[in-house]
């Protein structure tokens, strides 16, 4: 069966300081893959994406994440986190014999001032 | 891009009366979805449209809940004598195409209180 673990239910971050939010994905073939941040009573908003090609891909707010086959992880991280940053994240994948996102149970990240 | 839009936000209803949500996609996208989120959880799927066309219906979605897709366009989540199993956030996305590299645009949500 297809999944996405986030091993972490929460990371706590001092602002300034880099943080990683990790995720493992289990699906077949080659996948998509994808995060997430949803803010508190608000839909998910898409950060960014893997698709093929360059294993370190950039996205919205400085957030990057890097793929690696082998591990099957693809970790979110930023240089510089915010306090704004504070939010729930989650990873995602699309791959396989599946036609649908499937995302693993978040990650609540608090960067402390 | 007006975004996708979820009606209503919030509904608090009694254990047993019947309850329709609508979404309203971005405007050229073929592809939408609805998922329910609980406290603690990621979004899981509940089924997804393609036009008119519904594809695929997740073994989460008893034969309480229905979905439709009428026309292509807007969509309603009907569920039928809730229970308060049924307390969650339903979630509705929209996406350009079916390939899987496009990413879903979320609607902020309707959350559901069964009392």
């Amino acid at each position: 069966a297809q999944s996405v673990a986030q091993p972490e239910d929460q990371v706590n971050v001092a602002e300034g300081n880099p943080l990683t939010v990790k995720c493992t994905y289990s699906v077949s073939g080659n996948p998509y893959l994808f995060w997430y941040v949803q803010y508190p009573n608000r839909g998910l908003q898409f950060l960014l994406k893997y698709i093929t090609g360059d294993n370190l891909v950039k996205g919205s707010y400085g957030f990057e994440a890097e793929f690696n086959k082998s591990q099957t992880s693809f970790h979110l991280k930023k240089p510089s986190a915010l306090v704004s940053d504070s939010a729930l994240y989650f990873c995602a994948a699309y791959g396989g014999a599946t036609n649908k996102l499937i995302f693993g149970t978040g990650t609540l990240l608090a960067v402390q001032p | 891009d007006t975004g996708v839009s979820q009606d209503p936000r919030h509904k608090i209803t009694k254990r047993g009366q019947n309850v329709t949500f609508r979404c309203d996609p971005i405007s050229e996208h073929n592809r939408l979805y609805w998922y329910r989120q609980t406290l603690g959880q990621g979004p899981e799927f509940l089924t997804y449209f393609q036009n008119e066309a519904q594809l695929e219906k997740s073994r989460l979605l008893s034969d309480r809940f229905s979905a439709e897709r009428p026309k292509g366009s807007f969509s309603t989540l009907e569920i039928q004598r809730t229970e308060q199993g049924d307390s969650a956030m339903y979630l509705c996305a929209s996406s350009p195409t079916g390939q899987g590299n496009s990413p879903l645009h979320f609607g902020n949500g309707t959350r559901l209180t069964v009392t």
